[in-house]
């Protein structure tokens, strides 16, 4: 079993609707948990870090986390085409170690 | 405020050759962590260096060397390059209070080395 597991994609939204990005992980000791954006050919950009249980939402952004399930979630709310990207999610597994998912490509039409 | 910064951004080589990469960390940042990212997966954690020692490492064998100087600035050394080589290296830089556990990583714009 894969440490961090998300969705290859795809993910085909029209503009203005809510993307939604899964990601599960194995190390149930596990305490923090981003997700970063990448743009074809750039390196990663962190947008959202969350360490507790529940939501966190910043802007058009908001990370969920359920420890129990192992499970975090990224939603995007009224996406536009420039969110077209690779969203990767990472888990700290210890002393900033982090583990990354494959990602998850996201195609928002106009 | 300069953010990460890495050097070279492209670098061709040949099997065999050795390699140096380097990173500047964000200002008031003090650990840097190297990851390598092959085309279509995610970044795969190579080493950490805190207070100018390596702190951890991942599955990465001895070919794989690094460094960290007292401006906190770092180099990433392989040598006895191989195909599989071929990848973006990207730096990341973080703050290390005691816990360690909750510090964001910013990366830097990454070297792409081809090994030919």
């Amino acid at each position: 079993q894969k440490e961090v597991e998300q969705n290859s994609g795809p993910l085909s939204v029209p503009e203005g609707a809510i993307a939604s990005l899964n990601c599960t992980y194995s190390d149930r000791g596990s305490q923090s948990f981003f997700w970063y954006r990448q743009y074809s050919g750039k390196s990663p950009e962190l947008i959202m870090s969350i360490y507790s249980n529940g939501d966190k939402e910043d802007g058009r952004f908001t990370a969920q986390l359920n420890k129990a399930s192992q499970y975090v979630s990224l939603l995007i709310r009224d996406s536009q085409p420039s969110d077209s990207a690779t969203y990767l999610c990472a888990v700290n597994t210890g002393f900033q170690k982090l583990v990354f998912g494959t990602g998850t490509r996201l195609l928002v039409s106009p | 405020d300069a953010g990460v910064t890495q050097s070279p951004t492209h670098l061709i080589k040949t099997r065999g050759q050795q390699v140096t990469l380097r990173c500047s960390p964000k200002s008031g940042h003090d650990t840097v962590s190297w990851y390598q990212q092959a085309l279509g997966q995610g970044p795969q954690f190579i080493f950490q260096y805190y207070e100018e020692e390596e702190r951890q490492r991942g599955n990465f064998p001895d070919r794989f060397s690094g460094h960290q100087f007292p401006n906190y600035s770092s180099e990433l050394n392989v040598n006895a390059l191989l195909l599989g080589d071929s990848a973006l290296y990207l730096c990341a830089s973080s703050y290390a209070p005691t816990s360690g556990t909750f510090n964001e990583q910013f990366f830097g714009p990454g070297t792409r080395l081809t090994v030919l």
